[in-house]
């Protein structure tokens, strides 16, 4: 079956430039995260959805970062006025349970970042 | 919030049993610990999950002493294939709105012919 899809696979920004990354979730899956990969670290949490609620935005890293999920289903990361510190793989997953950390988590290949 | 220590890398010969070892010491009562593999431009995948004691599926095992302060993914005779980082995690089941999602800087196998 479909797995978590992500567009673009890559992007290049301009500094400055706003840019927008869209996950596909499973279908039928309540939870969503959104997480940050710098090169050679591991992810970081950014924020968690549970259907159309962002319940947890405490990991995104400024007021420039924004993410929505109006329908309980596809999720938007936008960042605004991009940044060098920006460029990294930006991940999404989810999960069909409401609970953290005891469920298995799907997820995509990611958008890889770069901001020149 | 329970953060992990993993090794930063380790090497293995193919058909070995290689076993990663991951400390917890601030692990709460309502933690679970759960493994994941992350191959190159690839997202993580689940490996294994677990609570207490011992866990098997069909690719591993994990074992998690008494106190769970740590717990330990054991992959039974690993090829080429098997060679990817390891992430140990570690968090709270109930708190939907706590951000207790942290993955480390994970433990880089490298599988030898």
């Amino acid at each position: 079956g479909a797995g978590v899809s992500q567009s673009p696979r890559y992007k290049v920004a301009k500094r400055g430039q706003d840019v927008a990354l869209r996950c596909d979730p499973i279908s039928g899956h309540v939870s969503l995260f959104w997480y940050q990969q710098a090169l050679g670290q591991g992810p970081e949490f950014l924020t968690y959805f549970q259907n159309e609620a962002q319940l947890d935005k405490s990991g995104l890293p400024s007021d420039r970062f924004f993410a929505e999920r109006p329908e309980g289903s596809v999720s938007t990361l936008k960042i605004q006025r991009t940044q060098q510190e920006d460029s990294a793989v930006y991940l999404c997953a989810s999960s069909t349970r409401l609970r953290l950390n005891s469920y298995e988590q799907y997820f995509g290949p990611g958008t890889r970042l770069t901001v020149t | 919030l329970a953060k992990t220590t993993q090794p930063i890398s380790m090497d293995s010969y193919e058909g070995q049993e290689v076993n990663i070892t991951c400390s917890h010491n601030n692990i709460a009562t309502n933690d679970y610990i759960t493994w994941y593999q992350q191959f190159p431009s690839q997202g993580p995948r689940f490996i294994i999950q677990g609570y207490k004691t011992k866990v098997t599926n069909e690719v591993a095992s994990l074992f998690i002493p008494a106190d769970r302060k740590s717990s330990t993914l054991s992959l039974p005779r690993v090829s080429l294939s098997d060679t990817a980082v390891y992430y140990c995690l570690v968090g709270d089941s109930d708190q939907t709105g706590a951000n207790n999602l942290f993955f480390g800087t994970g433990t880089r196998l490298t599988v030898i012919p």
